[in-house]
């Protein structure tokens, strides 16, 4: 099946420093990828959708400035979280969609101490 | 953000038994799937159903896709120890699985041996 992974699997930042997520699709191109936020013992909530060639459509209530998605290429969205806060601290899943479905990544633990 | 209502929030059962759980909204839904996510990693998709009424199987799982489009839910007969995880409904308002999800809250099952 259709693999995506994700770098890093896990980082430990300090609050006010920035982290970049990338999110990759090994075996198929995709011009578009979501971004989702886990917080513990809760589900998915979608924050973003990564179109390749154009700006990134954030959910409400998401700030744009602050999470900012780059679709470079056919393989590749990264998300950035600025100016990193504890509150930011989850999981962060990517997903990747083919040609029927959105493969999803192993996800990237944030820890902003 | 919107989120389906999944029930129940948990379950513990012996080896063996049958498992239901459901979810439901207050929107209608073009498509749902459901997915299992295991500790630390990404959902992976267990069943997609695009058609109200459609009654699907995979293996041990079956899914139905609600003739309201409110509702799904999942089966799993006879479970085994590796059944344990998180499943979670996610449904679509646009037809297919490529598109945005909405996740369910999720229904943690421990299987005892």
């Amino acid at each position: 099946g259709a693999v995506v992974s994700q770098h890093p699997s896990r980082v430990i930042c300090k609050s006010g420093t920035s982290v970049k997520i990338e999110c990759r699709s090994l075996d198929f191109q995709a011009t578009t990828m979501f971004w989702y936020r886990q917080f513990p013992k809760q589900s998915l909530m979608l924050m973003a959708t990564s179109n390749e060639g154009s700006k990134a459509t954030y959910e409400q209530g998401v700030e744009k400035d602050k999470f900012l998605i780059n679709h470079a290429s056919l393989t590749l969205s990264t998300l950035t979280v600025t100016s990193a806060h504890p509150e930011d601290s989850s999981f962060y899943i990517c997903s990747a969609v083919g040609t029927d479905t959105q493969y999803f990544g192993p996800g990237t633990r944030l820890t902003v101490l | 953000g919107q989120q389906l209502n999944q029930s129940p929030q948990s379950m513990f059962i012996q080896e063996g038994e049958d498992v239901s759980m459901n979810c439901t909204s207050s929107s209608i839904f073009n498509t749902w799937l459901w997915y299992k996510q295991d500790p630390g990693e990404g959902p992976v998709l267990l069943i997609a159903l695009y058609k109200a009424g459609e009654l699907t199987s995979n293996g041990r799982l079956t899914a139905q896709f609600g003739i309201t489009r409110k509702d799904s839910f999942l089966n799993i007969s006879a479970s085994i120890p590796s059944d344990v995880g998180i499943y979670f409904c996610a449904a679509s308002f646009s037809g297919g699985a490529t598109n945005k999800l909405i996740f369910g809250t999720g229904t943690l099952l421990a299987v005892q041996p």
